[in-house]
Protein backbone atom coordinates (compact mmCIF):
# COMPACT_ATOMS: atom_id res chain seq x y z
CA UNK A 1 0.00 0.00 0.00
CA UNK A 2 1.46 3.42 -0.97
CA UNK A 3 1.22 6.53 0.94
CA UNK A 4 0.49 9.73 0.23
CA UNK A 5 2.45 11.65 -2.02
CA UNK A 6 3.27 14.97 -3.35
CA UNK A 7 5.44 16.82 -5.66
CA UNK A 8 6.95 18.79 -6.37
CA UNK A 9 9.07 19.17 -2.57
CA UNK A 10 9.84 22.45 -2.98
CA UNK A 11 9.44 25.16 -5.40
CA UNK A 12 10.61 29.00 -5.70
CA UNK A 13 8.15 31.17 -7.69
CA UNK A 14 7.89 35.05 -7.93
CA UNK A 15 5.35 37.42 -6.89
CA UNK A 16 2.31 37.42 -9.94
CA UNK A 17 3.00 33.92 -11.48
CA UNK A 18 1.11 30.80 -10.81
CA UNK A 19 1.74 27.41 -9.41
CA UNK A 20 0.32 24.07 -9.22
CA UNK A 21 1.45 21.12 -7.03
CA UNK A 22 0.68 17.50 -7.30
CA UNK A 23 -1.01 15.11 -4.96
CA UNK A 24 -0.98 11.30 -5.28
CA UNK A 25 -3.93 9.90 -2.64
CA UNK A 26 -3.62 6.77 -0.97
CA UNK A 27 -4.37 3.63 -2.71
CA UNK A 28 -7.95 3.18 -1.94
CA UNK A 29 -8.97 6.73 -0.87
CA UNK A 30 -11.04 9.08 -2.64
CA UNK A 31 -11.31 12.03 -0.29
CA UNK A 32 -8.44 14.49 -0.45
CA UNK A 33 -8.00 17.78 1.38
CA UNK A 34 -5.56 20.42 1.19
CA UNK A 35 -3.77 22.83 3.75
CA UNK A 36 -1.59 25.83 4.11
CA UNK A 37 1.11 25.49 6.71
CA UNK A 38 2.52 28.49 7.27
CA UNK A 39 6.28 28.15 9.15
CA UNK A 40 5.37 28.47 13.26
CA UNK A 41 1.65 27.91 12.51
CA UNK A 42 -0.43 24.61 12.71
CA UNK A 43 -1.97 23.36 9.22
CA UNK A 44 -5.06 25.49 7.67
CA UNK A 45 -7.75 24.07 5.52
CA UNK A 46 -8.05 25.08 2.06
CA UNK A 47 -10.64 22.73 0.48
CA UNK A 48 -11.67 19.27 0.23
CA UNK A 49 -12.23 17.19 -3.03
CA UNK A 50 -14.51 14.03 -2.47
CA UNK A 51 -15.39 11.84 -5.93
CA UNK A 52 -14.04 14.82 -8.24
CA UNK A 53 -16.39 17.63 -6.50
CA UNK A 54 -15.47 20.31 -4.17
CA UNK A 55 -16.95 19.30 -0.78
CA UNK A 56 -15.66 22.44 1.24
CA UNK A 57 -13.67 25.74 1.50
CA UNK A 58 -11.47 27.27 4.39
CA UNK A 59 -11.46 30.90 4.08
CA UNK A 60 -8.57 31.10 0.82
CA UNK A 61 -9.59 33.64 -1.91
CA UNK A 62 -10.72 32.39 -5.64
CA UNK A 63 -7.02 32.10 -6.89
CA UNK A 64 -6.59 29.09 -4.69
CA UNK A 65 -8.50 26.30 -6.77
CA UNK A 66 -8.39 22.91 -7.55
CA UNK A 67 -9.14 19.52 -9.30
CA UNK A 68 -9.50 15.72 -8.73
CA UNK A 69 -9.20 13.16 -11.31
CA UNK A 70 -11.14 10.21 -12.12
CA UNK A 71 -8.04 8.23 -9.97
CA UNK A 72 -8.31 10.47 -6.77
CA UNK A 73 -4.89 12.24 -7.72
CA UNK A 74 -5.54 15.82 -6.56
CA UNK A 75 -3.82 19.11 -7.64
CA UNK A 76 -3.92 22.55 -6.17
CA UNK A 77 -3.25 25.54 -8.20
CA UNK A 78 -2.91 29.35 -7.30
CA UNK A 79 -2.74 32.01 -9.20
CA UNK A 80 -1.38 35.53 -8.79
CA UNK A 81 0.93 34.38 -6.15
CA UNK A 82 2.00 36.86 -3.18
CA UNK A 83 4.64 36.89 -0.90
CA UNK A 84 2.33 35.42 2.02
CA UNK A 85 1.66 32.33 0.03
CA UNK A 86 5.00 31.11 0.68
CA UNK A 87 4.08 28.08 3.12
CA UNK A 88 4.39 24.33 3.31
CA UNK A 89 1.02 22.62 1.52
CA UNK A 90 0.07 19.41 2.79
CA UNK A 91 -2.19 17.01 1.19
CA UNK A 92 -4.31 14.63 3.36
CA UNK A 93 -5.93 11.61 1.57
CA UNK A 94 -8.95 9.68 3.45
CA UNK A 95 -11.02 6.71 2.67
CA UNK A 96 -14.20 9.00 2.25
CA UNK A 97 -15.73 12.35 3.32
CA UNK A 98 -16.98 11.43 6.98
CA UNK A 99 -13.81 9.68 8.50
CA UNK A 100 -12.16 12.10 10.50
CA UNK A 101 -10.01 10.22 12.29
CA UNK A 102 -7.71 8.44 8.91
CA UNK A 103 -6.63 11.86 7.21
CA UNK A 104 -3.47 10.43 6.16
CA UNK A 105 -1.09 13.57 5.43
CA UNK A 106 2.06 13.71 2.59
CA UNK A 107 4.97 15.02 3.29
CA UNK A 108 4.63 18.32 1.53
CA UNK A 109 5.42 21.06 -0.62
CA UNK A 110 7.15 24.01 0.28
CA UNK A 111 6.54 26.50 -1.81
CA UNK A 112 8.71 29.95 -1.53
CA UNK A 113 7.39 33.49 -3.29
CA UNK A 114 10.09 35.81 -3.83
CA UNK B 1 -9.95 34.05 20.28
CA UNK B 2 -8.73 31.05 18.18
CA UNK B 3 -10.81 27.50 17.97
CA UNK B 4 -8.12 25.70 19.61
CA UNK B 5 -4.95 27.27 21.38
CA UNK B 6 -1.08 25.86 21.82
CA UNK B 7 1.79 27.20 23.39
CA UNK B 8 4.66 27.08 20.70
CA UNK B 9 7.25 26.23 22.91
CA UNK B 10 9.97 24.92 21.94
CA UNK B 11 9.66 22.99 25.24
CA UNK B 12 13.17 21.16 26.28
CA UNK B 13 13.25 17.81 28.55
CA UNK B 14 15.68 15.33 29.03
CA UNK B 15 15.41 11.85 28.15
CA UNK B 16 12.98 9.60 30.33
CA UNK B 17 11.14 12.80 31.63
CA UNK B 18 7.18 13.06 31.79
CA UNK B 19 5.97 15.32 29.06
CA UNK B 20 2.90 17.23 29.29
CA UNK B 21 1.24 19.03 26.17
CA UNK B 22 -1.50 21.29 26.69
CA UNK B 23 -4.42 22.96 24.44
CA UNK B 24 -7.30 25.12 25.01
CA UNK B 25 -10.47 25.50 23.22
CA UNK B 26 -13.12 27.48 22.83
CA UNK B 27 -16.57 25.94 22.16
CA UNK B 28 -17.86 23.94 25.35
CA UNK B 29 -19.50 22.01 22.26
CA UNK B 30 -16.80 20.59 20.77
CA UNK B 31 -16.51 16.56 21.72
CA UNK B 32 -13.96 14.99 19.21
CA UNK B 33 -10.09 15.41 19.68
CA UNK B 34 -6.74 14.31 18.01
CA UNK B 35 -3.22 14.58 18.33
CA UNK B 36 -0.93 15.08 15.46
CA UNK B 37 3.28 14.48 15.93
CA UNK B 38 4.82 16.13 13.08
CA UNK B 39 8.66 16.00 12.46
CA UNK B 40 10.77 18.51 10.43
CA UNK B 41 10.42 17.98 6.46
CA UNK B 42 7.45 15.68 6.98
CA UNK B 43 3.77 15.74 6.88
CA UNK B 44 1.69 15.97 10.57
CA UNK B 45 0.95 11.85 11.35
CA UNK B 46 -2.06 11.14 13.33
CA UNK B 47 -0.89 10.12 17.01
CA UNK B 48 -4.41 9.59 18.95
CA UNK B 49 -7.97 10.71 18.56
CA UNK B 50 -10.17 11.30 21.80
CA UNK B 51 -14.00 11.97 22.54
CA UNK B 52 -15.14 14.12 25.42
CA UNK B 53 -13.89 13.74 28.42
CA UNK B 54 -11.81 11.43 30.40
CA UNK B 55 -8.65 9.64 29.44
CA UNK B 56 -6.93 7.49 26.38
CA UNK B 57 -3.71 5.41 26.82
CA UNK B 58 -1.50 4.28 24.15
CA UNK B 59 1.50 2.78 24.99
CA UNK B 60 3.72 5.50 26.43
CA UNK B 61 1.34 7.83 25.18
CA UNK B 62 -1.93 9.69 26.87
CA UNK B 63 -4.47 11.68 25.76
CA UNK B 64 -6.70 13.98 28.16
CA UNK B 65 -9.81 15.74 28.03
CA UNK B 66 -11.06 17.93 30.46
CA UNK B 67 -14.35 19.46 29.14
CA UNK B 68 -14.99 21.64 32.51
CA UNK B 69 -12.22 23.93 31.77
CA UNK B 70 -12.11 23.17 28.07
CA UNK B 71 -8.51 21.51 28.20
CA UNK B 72 -6.94 18.83 26.13
CA UNK B 73 -3.61 16.97 27.41
CA UNK B 74 -1.05 14.67 25.88
CA UNK B 75 1.27 13.22 28.33
CA UNK B 76 4.21 11.05 27.03
CA UNK B 77 5.94 8.90 29.53
CA UNK B 78 9.76 8.03 29.47
CA UNK B 79 10.30 10.10 26.15
CA UNK B 80 13.10 9.41 24.45
CA UNK B 81 14.99 11.15 21.87
CA UNK B 82 13.08 10.12 19.41
CA UNK B 83 9.94 11.83 20.38
CA UNK B 84 11.28 15.08 19.12
CA UNK B 85 8.70 17.18 17.12
CA UNK B 86 6.21 19.56 16.56
CA UNK B 87 2.42 18.45 18.10
CA UNK B 88 -0.28 19.54 17.15
CA UNK B 89 -3.81 19.15 18.79
CA UNK B 90 -6.69 19.14 16.34
CA UNK B 91 -10.63 19.12 16.32
CA UNK B 92 -12.83 17.98 13.54
CA UNK B 93 -15.16 21.11 11.41
CA UNK B 94 -18.28 19.81 9.44
CA UNK B 95 -17.01 16.35 10.10
CA UNK B 96 -14.13 16.40 7.76
CA UNK B 97 -12.18 19.03 7.71
CA UNK B 98 -9.39 19.38 10.67
CA UNK B 99 -8.85 22.73 12.33
CA UNK B 100 -5.53 22.44 14.54
CA UNK B 101 -4.15 24.64 16.96
CA UNK B 102 -0.29 26.58 16.08
CA UNK B 103 1.46 23.34 17.20
CA UNK B 104 4.08 22.85 20.08
CA UNK B 105 7.62 22.05 19.37
CA UNK B 106 8.91 19.42 21.77
CA UNK B 107 13.13 18.46 21.97
CA UNK B 108 14.20 15.39 23.86
CA UNK B 109 17.71 15.41 24.87
CA UNK B 110 19.73 12.81 25.80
Amino acid sequence: ETGVTQSPTHLIKTRGQQVTLRCSSQSGHNTVSWYQQALGQGPQFIFQYYREEENGRGNFPPRFSGLQFPNYSSELNVNALELDDSALYLCASSLASGNTDTQYFGPGTRLTVL
Amino acid sequence: QKEVEQDPGPLSVPEGAIVSLNCTYSNSAFQYFMWYRQYSRKGPELLMYTYSSGNKEDGRFTAQVDKSSKYISLFIRDSQPSDSATYLCARPYNTDKLIFGTGTRLQVFP
